[in-house]
């Protein structure tokens, strides 16, 4: 089975810190995803990556950033972290053409910015 | 643009009801159709997919009928458990495409 691991299910960080959310699958999936779930807002595209390096601006991607280093690995970063970036985030995966398989997910990091 | 609509939630049903969830898509050309599932505590799941018109996923006894001609895709049940409680995510991709567009979930809860 595919794996996609999150490396924190709960994490508490103050106004303004740095925050890293890590990301890694075991399947050699090209794509790779973050979102945010918001009650009533469903699931809303922070960032895309489709290979090593190379990203792709979702929906919302304002105060985050992110970094791919590794096929396996991807970091999604809040620069300053602000009440309003609480949320539950979620990472997933998938291989490109591959769109009857879906996305494979991890499961959820809860963010509470305080 | 591609977009995915259901059913205001959340949706409070007994154990053994019949239940429907709805869902309505906009898209261009040809999408596949997913229902994803998120039960308390968890990422999402692919429940079932459906990849053209009239085609029918099916799975843990939830069904749903990719509809073109009325661009639907309801997800039922016949029969509901206490263990179907969770978030229910409706999502399309259009052929080519990398990036699923969802639908904003529905909440099931099922009571004894």
């Amino acid at each position: 089975d595919v794996k996609v691991t999150q490396s924190s299910r709960y994490l508490v960080k103050r106004t303004g810190e740095k925050v890293f959310l890590e990301c890694v699958q075991d399947m050699d999936h090209e794509n790779m995803f973050w979102y945010r779930q918001d009650p009533g807002l469903g699931l809303r595209l922070i960032y895309f990556s489709y290979d090593v390096k190379m990203k792709e601006k979702g929906d919302i991607p304002e105060g985050y950033s992110v970094s791919r280093e590794k096929k396996e690995r991807f970091s999604l970063i809040l620069e300053s972290a602000s009440t309003n970036q609480t949320s539950m985030y979620l990472c997933a995966s998938s291989i490109p053409g591959q769109a009857l398989y879906g996305y494979t997910f991890g499961s959820g990091t809860r963010l509470t910015v305080v | 643009g591609n977009s995915v609509t259901q059913m205001e939630g959340p949706v409070t049903l007994s154990e053994e009801a019949f239940l429907t969830i709805n869902c309505t898509y906009t898209a261009t050309g040809y999408p596949s159709l997913f229902w994803y599932v998120q039960y308390p505590g968890e990422g999402l799941q692919l429940l079932l997919k459906a990849t053209k018109a009239d085609d029918k996923g099916s799975n843990k006894g939830f069904e749903a009928t990719y509809r073109k001609e009325t661009t639907s895709f309801h997800l039922e049940k016949g029969s509901v458990q206490v263990s179907d409680s969770a978030v229910y995510f409706c999502a399309l991709i259009n052929q080519g495409a990398q990036k699923l567009v969802f639908g904003q979930g529905t909440r099931l809860t099922i009571n004894p």
